[in-house]
């Protein structure tokens, strides 16, 4: 089974501070993807994100940075010098290698204040 | 670009009736899910089709059915409406094979119904 927890459910920060939105995954797969959306206001989902699990190798996308460990199970996103327009729920999730079906995590809200 | 549309940003039925949510998507992708989306629970699938006419069910398929007569379009349906099906209704989808091998998948943009 898979499974994808987001501990933190909401975060206030003020334009301009990082953030690190955590994610923690588990599976009994040794070939898997993870993937962070984001979904603003409008409702529908952006992707932002894919890694697979043989690729450990962090990767930076102008202020968005991604940091996979596969020793604590762990894909963190963190938003550097956040904008107002960061605001959004960001989900992570969990594809087996196998399968098609994403496993999600319960989102985390982020709030950037002017 | 990818194009996952819904047939309704917002919908509004009665307790009891039978309600229709259509998604389309316009890049021949073999694979479509349904999700719905509730506050703390994140995405839950519903259901999923591999291809026309095959269905699979997801972890929450009770109180839900669906259609795929045509490789375009899938149908989430509410046989009978009841209040706890009150929810954001996601469609995705996806290529098989080949195209599939990122098993990255793209939305539409909700329908977000209301059972009263």
């Amino acid at each position: 089974a898979q499974k994808v927890t987001q501990a933190q459910t909401e975060i206030s920060v003020v334009e301009k501070e990082d953030v690190t939105l955590d994610c923690v995954y588990e599976t009994r797969d040794t070939t898997y993807y993870l993937f962070w959306y984001k979904q603003p206001p409008s409702g529908e989902l952006v992707f932002l994100i894919r890694r697979n699990s043989f690729d450990e190798q962090n990767e930076i996308s102008g202020r968005y940075s991604w940091n996979f460990q596969k020793s604590t199970s762990s894909f963190n996103f963190t938003i550097t010098a956040s904008q107002v327009v960061d605001s959004a729920v960001y989900f992570c999730a969990l594809s087996p290698g196998s399968a098609r079906q994403l496993t999600f995590g319960s989102g985390t809200q982020l709030t950037v204040l002017p | 670009d990818v194009k996952v549309t819904q047939s309704s940003r917002y919908l509004v039925k009665r307790t009891g009736e039978k309600v229709f949510l259509e998604c389309v998507q316009d890049m021949d992708h073999e694979n479509m899910f349904w999700y719905r989306q509730d506050p703390g629970l994140g995405l839950r699938l519903i259901y999923f089709s591999y291809d026309v006419k095959m269905k699979e069910k997801g972890d929450i398929p009770e109180g839900y059915s669906v259609s795929r007569e045509k490789k375009e379009r899938f149908s989430l349906i509410l046989e009978s409406a009841s209040t706890n099906q009150t929810s954001m209704y996601l469609c995705a989808s996806i290529p098989s094979g080949g195209r599939s091998k990122s098993y990255t998948q793209y939305f539409g943009p909700g329908t977000r119904l209301t059972v009263l």
